[in-house]
């Protein structure tokens, strides 16, 4: 079993819509989370980390559920420019330089 | 503004050549990592180094090896290039005192092996 899991997608949504999605995660002591995006060709780049509270940034909130080992991102208002590759990063207390990345979930947003 | 330097965008290598990859990066950071990206997998690593001279392996070192010289470089090493290696490599660092580990990623490397 992968250790992080995400939908691929592609999520195609229209300009000004909402889009959510989650990623699964299997070790239980992971204490870090991230949503790091990219852009087609690009490097990944930092979004956001996930606190146990939920947190937002603008459009972005992202939430975490322990109990059921998943964190999510929804993305409100979507704008064209938010088009990406979402990639679901964790790291475990076991080894703090250690994060995994899940595949990555695509988001289009057309005009 | 903070920046990780990878040598080349794309290399083009044959098969059983040796290989190396570059990698500067400029924030004065203690941990720095090499990922290779692969479609429908993501990153996965390779090895990182937390000082100078200091090694680890990742979760696929095989076929691989690093040297870390100098804080500021890291150095990814092919021995004997091999079709299956072909991919994109992503050097990465972060600062020790991160507490949420965020990386800083090179524009990346396109490794194709002939």
């Amino acid at each position: 079993r992968k250790e992080v899991e995400q939908d691929p997608g592609p999520f195609n949504v229209p300009e000004g819509a909402t889009v959510a999605f989650n990623c699964t995660y299997s070790n239980s002591a992971s204490q870090s989370f991230f949503w790091y995006r990219q852009d087609c060709r690009k490097e990944p780049k930092l979004l956001m980390s996930v606190y146990s509270s939920g947190n937002e940034d603008g459009r972005f909130t992202a939430q975490l559920n322990r109990a059921s080992q998943y964190i999510s991102l929804l993305i409100r208002d979507s704008k064209l420019s938010d088009s990406a590759t979402y990639l679901c990063v964790v790291n475990s207390r076991s080894n703090d330089y250690k994060l995994s990345f899940g595949a990555g979930t695509t988001v289009t947003v057309r005009a | 503004d903070v920046k990780v330097t990878q040598s080349s965008r794309y290399l083009v290598k044959r098969t059983g050549e040796k290989v190396f990859l570059e990698c500067v990066q400029d924030m004065d950071h203690e941990n720095m990592f090499w990922y290779r990206q692969d479609p429908g997998l993501g990153l996965r690593l390779i090895y990182f180094s937390y000082d100078v001279k200091m090694k680890e392996k990742g979760d696929i070192p095989e076929g691989y090896s690093v040297s870390r010289e100098k804080k500021e470089r890291f150095s990814l090493i092919l021995e004997s290039a091999s079709t299956n290696q072909t991919s994109m490599y992503l050097c990465a660092s972060s600062s020790f005192a991160a507490t949420n580990e965020k990386l800083f990623f090179g524009s990346g490397t396109q490794l194709s092996v002939l």
